[in-house]
């Protein structure tokens, strides 16, 4: 079993839409939750940090459920610019392992 | 400021070859990786480093050598190469366990 699980998608929704991604991690010692976002191979760069308490950063909501050991990642009135992959990543062992979901692909069309 | 620098670009290698990876950083951090990046798979990190002279294996060490001399420089090292290496590979440092990844920009290696 991966460590970091997502649902690959590929999820295609139109402008607009509010999509869900969902995130289950097997560590149940893990300390540091991340969604990263990956356009076209690029470098993976930092979306938002996940908090016990859960937060939000514009159009963009994240969730932690530690008892059932998983992340969610909503997202409101989708751009196509929202377009991407997007990454769920875990940090165990001190924070110095960080380990990253296979990525769950987003299509937002017009 | 330069971030994360990686070099080469790209690479084509011959099955057997070795060849070093370079992976310098400039923001004095003491933590950086190695990842390595196949379709369906997501990133997997092969090596990781919390300061210079530590370094840890990740999930996929096999026929990987890395070493942290100094605190900007963290090389992997592909002994014999196999087409079973050829994939994206990226390097990247932070401050510490709860801080943002910074990445290089990659390296597209095949191995033939």
């Amino acid at each position: 079993r991966k460590e970091v699980e997502q649902d690959p998608g590929p999820f295609n929704v139109p402008e607009g839409a509010t999509v869900a991604f969902n995130c289950t991690y097997s560590n149940s010692a893990s300390q540091s939750f991340f969604w990263y976002r990956q356009d076209c191979r690029k470098e993976p760069k930092l979306l938002m940090s996940v908090y016990s308490s859960g937060n939000e950063d514009g159009r963009f909501t994240a969730q932690l459920n530690r008892a059932s050991q998983y992340i969610s990642l909503l997202i409101r009135d989708s751009k196509l610019s929202d377009s991407a992959t997007y990454l769920c990543v875990v940090s165990n062992t001190g924070g110095f392992k960080t380990i990253f979901g296979a990525g769950t692909r987003l299509f937002v069309k017009a | 400021n330069a971030g994360v620098t990686q070099t080469p670009k790209f690479q084509v290698l011959k099955t057997g070859q070795s060849m070093t990876l370079q992976c310098a950083q400039d923001m004095n951090h003491e933590y950086m990786s190695w990842y390595r990046q196949d379709p369906g798979m997501g990133l997997r990190l092969i090596h990781y480093s919390v300061g210079a002279g530590i370094t840890d294996q990740g999930e996929v060490p096999n026929g990987y050598n890395v070493s942290r001399s100094t605190t900007e420089d963290f090389p992997l090292r592909l002994l014999s190469a196999a087409p079973s290496q050829t994939s994206v590979y990226f390097c990247a440092s932070r401050t510490g366990p709860d801080e943002k990844l910074f990445f290089g920009s990659g390296t597209q290696l095949s191995v033939l």
